[in-house]
């Protein structure tokens, strides 16, 4: 079965430097991995996916992941963070032939300025 | 831009009522589902379905049942309300496909329906 970790509920950092949100996979099959972010009172937006190709992508707002096979992991990153970044991310991953998304549990970004 | 409304953002209802929650999107997608949202539980799939009047049970369809019966409306229905049904309900859609051509679609959220049973 496929399943979607992300070890830490919370993340803060200071505006201005780099953040790190993580995410983890388990699946039998190639997976096709997405994240996205909700912000308070709305429902969940597209960030970025990988699909194939280039391990790095470049999403939305300046983040960007990286898919690690060996490490079933895809992180998502930002440079420099900016206060407007906090909110709620979720990681959520397919299988290429697979009709249903599973995600993460989420985690909370939080932006200090 | 894709636009998907979910008719109330939130809702109290009492135990035992029947719960309709609706979804409508205005891209022609063939392709919608029903997620409730708990904390430290992520998004989990209720129901779904790929087309006019066709339904797959998703993970936790427990409790639930869904109606569509035209393309754009899709109804989330809860017979008999029960406090452990409180949650955030989240509608969703994607354009046409299934298979690799739906894994690779990014999916369109309404801004989602908090209900409150007591």
């Amino acid at each position: 079965a496929q399943s979607v970790a992300q070890p830490e509920d919370q993340v803060n950092v200071a505006e201005g430097n780099p953040l790190t949100v993580k995410c983890t996979y388990s699946v039998s099959g190639n997976p096709y991995l997405f994240w996205y972010v909700q912000y308070p009172n709305r429902g969940l937006q597209f960030l970025l996916k990988y699909i194939t190709g280039d391990n790095l992508v470049k999403g939305s707002y300046g983040f960007e992941a990286e898919f690690n096979k060996s490490q079933t992991s895809f992180h998502l990153k930002k440079p420099s963070a900016l206060v407007s970044d906090s909110a709620l991310y979720f990681c959520a991953v397919i299988l290429d032939y697979g009709q249903n998304f599973v995600f993460g549990p989420g985690t909370r970004l939080s932006v200090l300025p | 831009d894709v636009k998907v409304t979910q008719s109330s953002r939130y809702l109290v209802k009492r135990t035992g009522e029947k719960v309709f929650l609706e979804c409508v999107q205005d891209m022609d997608h063939e392709n919608m589902f029903w997620y409730r949202q708990d904390p430290g539980l992520g998004l989990r799939l209720i129901y779904f379905s790929y087309d006019v009047k066709m339904k797959e049970k998703g993970d936790i369809p427990e409790g639930y049942s869904v109606s569509r019966e035209k393309k754009e409306r899709f109804s989330l229905i809860l017979e008999s309300a029960s406090t452990n049904q409180t949650s955030m309900y989240l509608c969703a859609s994607t354009p046409t496909g299934t298979g690799r051509f739906l894994a690779k679609n990014i999916q369109y959220f309404g801004a989602g329906t908090r209900l409150s049973v007591l």
